[in-house]
């Protein structure tokens, strides 16, 4: 089956803009997660989303926020850019929320630069 | 907050050699979890340690969790360059799930 696919993989965008991010989990996972990694920080959990809510969330600013449509499928939007979100944003489905939820799948991840 | 300390950061051997990655931290976690990314790719789960003490093999690959459930190594012995990448090691409690820093690993033939 289909793994996570994230869309778009690459994207350039300037300071004080605003960037929406899409996710689409495997085929019958309702449990997807957001993070973010960069060289210095490393890969940081920014939130989890399970059957259209939001379950857990990271420590991050609230110009990080995101949602989760019924077909499972999430988005997550920065507004706001500032130079320091340039990351690379990994999403993950599992079957459920949870530390029981399963194995984690990790989609390629859409490298975001803010110029 | 919970913490995982990944050692080392970076580690360039030549092909044949052994070696080990270690993931620390002062908590204790219900599992463990070490991934392997690729570059231009996301994280691929590589194994799942639960129960303190529990040894597992994968090939070439050996992973520990400490007793206590605070600690776990990776042990790669031979490596190959097909074993390059970033190896991360994660910590479950609750639903929180931690990474390590993250170990770069190169092998050169």
């Amino acid at each position: 089956k289909a793994g996570v696919t994230q869309t778009p993989r690459y994207l350039i965008k300037t300071r004080g803009q605003q960037v929406t991010l899409s996710c689409s989990p495997i085929s019958g996972h309702r449990s997807v997660s957001w993070y973010q990694q960069t060289p210095g920080q490393g890969l940081q959990f920014l939130f989890e989303y399970f059957s259209e809510t939001q379950r857990n969330k990271g420590n991050f600013p609230g110009r990080f926020s995101g949602r989760q449509f019924s077909n499972s499928r999430s988005e997550m939007n920065v507004s706001t850019l500032e130079l320091g979100d340039s990351a690379l944003y990994l999403c993950a489905s599992r079957r459920v929320a949870g530390g029981s939820g399963g194995e984690q799948f990790f989609g390629p991840g859409t490298r975001l630069t803010v110029l | 907050t919970q913490l995982l300390e990944q050692s080392p950061q970076f580690l360039s051997i030549q092909e044949g050699e052994n070696l080990t990655v270690y993931c620390n931290s002062s908590s204790v976690f219900s599992s463990l979890q070490w991934y392997r990314q690729e570059p231009g790719e996301g994280p691929v789960l590589l194994v799942t340690v639960v129960t303190g003490g529990e040894v597992k093999k994968l090939k070439r690959l050996t992973f520990q969790f400490g007793d206590a459930r605070k600690d776990s190594s990776l042990h790669i012995t031979a490596a190959q360059p097909g074993d390059t990448g970033l190896y991360l090691c994660a910590g479950q409690a609750g639903n929180m799930l931690t990474f390590g820093g993250g170990t770069r690993l190169m092998v050169k033939p």
